[in-house]
């Protein structure tokens, strides 16, 4: 079974902090990498797809970076807000059609 | 926007019974997902469809099967329910253009109890 690991499983911070955490994968595998946020009682919604090696994605204040060569992927988190909340899943494709492998996730609570 | 709706947020069941999952998309999707997530394990794939009456197994598929009559309804079946099926059920669905790519739309989720 695809190892798909995420650290740290859990990150407190406090508002207007910065953080990042981390997706690791086995490099061999890789076509494309998915980031969802899953907020508590909402759905699992998709925040970046990333497919080439050096890859940066940005969307408001969270940005992602890819390296396939050595297999992982950064989420960051710039001055984090308690909407931020959330639990963030990646997941890796491994061209298999449209099927996922998802890591563990890494939950992040951010406190006023 | 792209819904997908699940029949129940929260079901409680008894170990044996026939149990149904069901999943709604309202966009046309080819591809329907169902998963499983537990504690520390994160989401694991049960089982996957890429069209009608099409299915596939994915990591975890003992224990459940699943029917996709219309393209828009996909269901999730325990046939006979354990206490080790008891677990938050995410269903998604993807449109179907390059695979790797295709982004995942998910509901709502179920959770179960099996007592």
């Amino acid at each position: 079974i695809l190892n798909v690991e995420q650290s740290p499983q859990s990150l407190h911070v406090q508002e207007g902090d910065s953080t990042n955490f981390t997706c690791s994968f086995p490099s061999s595998n890789f076509y494309a990498l998915h980031w969802y946020r899953w907020e508590t009682a909402k759905s699992p919604e998709a925040l970046f797809v990333m497919t080439l090696n050096g890859d940066e994605k940005k969307k408001g204040r969270i940005s992602a970076t890819l390296n396939t060569k050595e297999g992982y992927s950064y989420l960051y988190i710039k001055g984090s807000q308690p909407e931020d909340s959330a639990t963030y899943l990646c997941a890796l494709n491994t061209g298999t059609a449209s099927k996922l492998t998802f890591g563990t996730g890494t939950r992040l609570q951010v406190t006023l | 926007d792209v819904k997908v709706t699940q029949s129940s947020r929260y079901l409680v069941k008894r170990t044996g019974e026939k149990v149904f999952l069901e999943c709604v998309q309202d966009m046309d999707h080819e591809n329907m997902f169902w998963y499983r997530q537990d504690p520390g394990l994160g989401l694991r794939l049960i089982y996957f469809s890429y069209d009608v009456k099409m299915k596939e197994k994915g990591d975890i598929p003992e224990g459940y099967s699943v029917s996709r009559e219309k393209k828009e309804r996909f269901s999730l079946i325990l046939e006979s329910a354990s206490t080790n099926q008891t677990s938050m059920y995410l269903c998604a669905s993807s449109l179907r253009l390059s695979g790797s790519t295709d982004t995942q739309y998910f509901g709502p989720g179920t959770r179960l109890t099996v007592l």
